[in-house]
């Protein structure tokens, strides 16, 4: 069975801490991406990576970066942790030319930050 | 912008009753859309999809018309079961099948369905 594998699924943090979430994916796929998800707000869209290397800002780019140094992984860092990026993290993979149909999720980090 | 609009929630339904989640949408260009749910403790699934006008995506139940003329995709069920509980994501891509895509989409703000016995 594919799968998209986030490293931790709670993760509690303090302010001005460096945090590191990871994902990797085991289906080859070339676009890989990190959301943030909360309530009433639905899922927005922070970076996105199209190949190795390779990346592009989302709508809330602001407060994170990312890294992917090979296919398979796309880490979401957040530089400086604030309380306000207290949130689900969630990363997706889909590969290239599949219209969208072939998205996949992990189950999701929630990361408090205090 | 895309942007995506669904109906307030939470929704709260007997067993067995019709379930409708609303959602309107803003888009450039002809925009695939898609509804994804999320049961408690996991990620997103894709429930259902159509990618151009007056197409029916359909599965479990669920059923969707893409509605170019009201820039609609609202969600329906005739008998909805406890096992349906979960949060319901309407969401789009600005480039349909076929075409150079990142995969980005939007989503709406997602309706939290919940089906007492």
């Amino acid at each position: 069975d594919v799968k998209v594998t986030q490293s931790s699924r709670y993760l509690v943090k303090r302010t001005g801490e460096k945090v590191f979430l990871e994902c990797v994916q085991d289906m080859d796929h070339e676009n890989m991406f990190w959301y943030r998800q909360d309530p009433g707000l639905g899922l927005r869209l922070i970076y996105f990576s199209y190949d190795v290397k390779m990346k592009e800002k989302g709508d809330i780019p602001e407060g994170y970066s990312v890294s992917r140094e090979k296919k398979e992984r796309f880490s979401l860092i957040l530089e400086s942790a604030s309380t306000n990026q207290t949130s689900m993290y969630l990363c997706a993979s889909i590969g290239a030319g599949t219209g969208n149909y072939g998205y996949t999720f992990g189950s999701g980090t929630r990361l408090t930050v205090v | 912008g895309n942007s995506v609009t669904q109906m307030e929630g939470p929704v709260t339904l007997s067993e067995e009753a019709f379930l409708t989640i609303n959602c309107t949408y803003t888009a450039t260009g002809y925009p695939s859309l898609f509804w994804y749910v999320q049961y408690p403790g996991e990620g997103l699934q894709l429930l259902l999809k159509a990618t151009k006008a007056d197409d029916k995506g359909s599965n479990k139940g669920f059923e969707a018309t893409y509605r170019k003329e009201t820039t609609s995709f609202h969600l329906e069920k005739g008998s909805v079961q406890v096992s349906d509980s979960a949060v319901y994501f309407c969401a789009l891509s600005d480039l349909n099948a076929g075409g150079t895509s990142y995969g980005k989409l939007t989503f709406g703000q997602g309706t939290i369905l919940t089906v007492h016995p």
